[in-house]
């Protein structure tokens, strides 16, 4: 079946260490997305990358990275500049283009203690 | 900038009765509009896009919308409310030349 997958669902870390969160796609998307959801905030985007080898930084970029080395996976590490890491992350994907219906993975739930 | 307000935090209808989700937006030119679902826990499910033409838009799910360009609104609605539709939703507007804006979800919560 084609899908997004998210890795692992639950995350623990200690305060200061980077952590990277796994997101891989079969469906032949070009778009791929980072989002960041808080109780009452909605979706934040993070990054997102309408091709491999090239991304943009979304409205709360600070404190992450990413890469996009192949067009299946797009991983998201939170760095220890992150000030307030603890989240509910979801990595989407799409078609070409920045209206083609999102699809949208199960989400990693970090919490940093 | 485009922005999307849903002024509802949560609601709570009775299963069985009818339901309207608010969702406002701001942006100069014509929208691009979605409603997505969200289940406690999981990513989001696409119900239904507003991009042109026939301004009610039939979804998944049995759910509709109507887009109000007076208004700037693009409210959600279902005319019987099941049980299983207890979750989170999300208006978001698109213009094509950057990625969609979310609005902050309103939860729905179904009483029997």
């Amino acid at each position: 079946d084609g899908g997004i997958t998210q890795s692992p669902k639950y995350l623990f870390r200690k305060e200061g260490q980077n952590v990277t969160l796994s997101c891989e796609q079969n469906l032949n998307h070009d778009a791929m997305y980072w989002y960041r959801q808080d109780p009452g905030q909605g979706l934040r985007l993070i990054y997102y990358s309408q091709i491999v080898n090239d991304f943009q930084k979304g409205d709360i970029a600070e404190g992450y990275s990413v890469s996009r080395e192949k067009k299946e996976s797009f991983p998201l590490t939170v760095t220890s500049a992150q000030k307030n890491p603890t989240a509910f992350y979801l990595c989407a994907s799409n078609r070409e283009g920045l209206l083609n219906e999102q699809f949208f993975g199960p989400g990693t739930r970090l919490t940093v203690l | 900038a485009q922005s999307v307000t849903q002024p509802d935090i949560h609601i709570t209808v009775s299963e069985g009765a009818s339901l309207e989700l608010r969702c406002n937006y701001s942006y100069g030119a014509t929208p691009y509009l979605f409603w997505y679902v969200q289940s406690p826990g999981q990513g989001l499910q696409l119900l239904l896009k507003y991009f042109s033409g026939d301004t009610l838009v039939q979804g998944i799910k049995g759910f509709e919308a109507e887009f109000k360009r007076s208004q700037s609104s693009f409210n959600l609605r279902k005319p019987s409310v099941h049980w299983s539709d207890a979750a989170e939703y999300f208006c978001a507007v698109g213009s094509g030349n950057t990625p969609l804006v979310f609005g902050k979800g309103t939860r729905l919560s179904v009483i029997a």
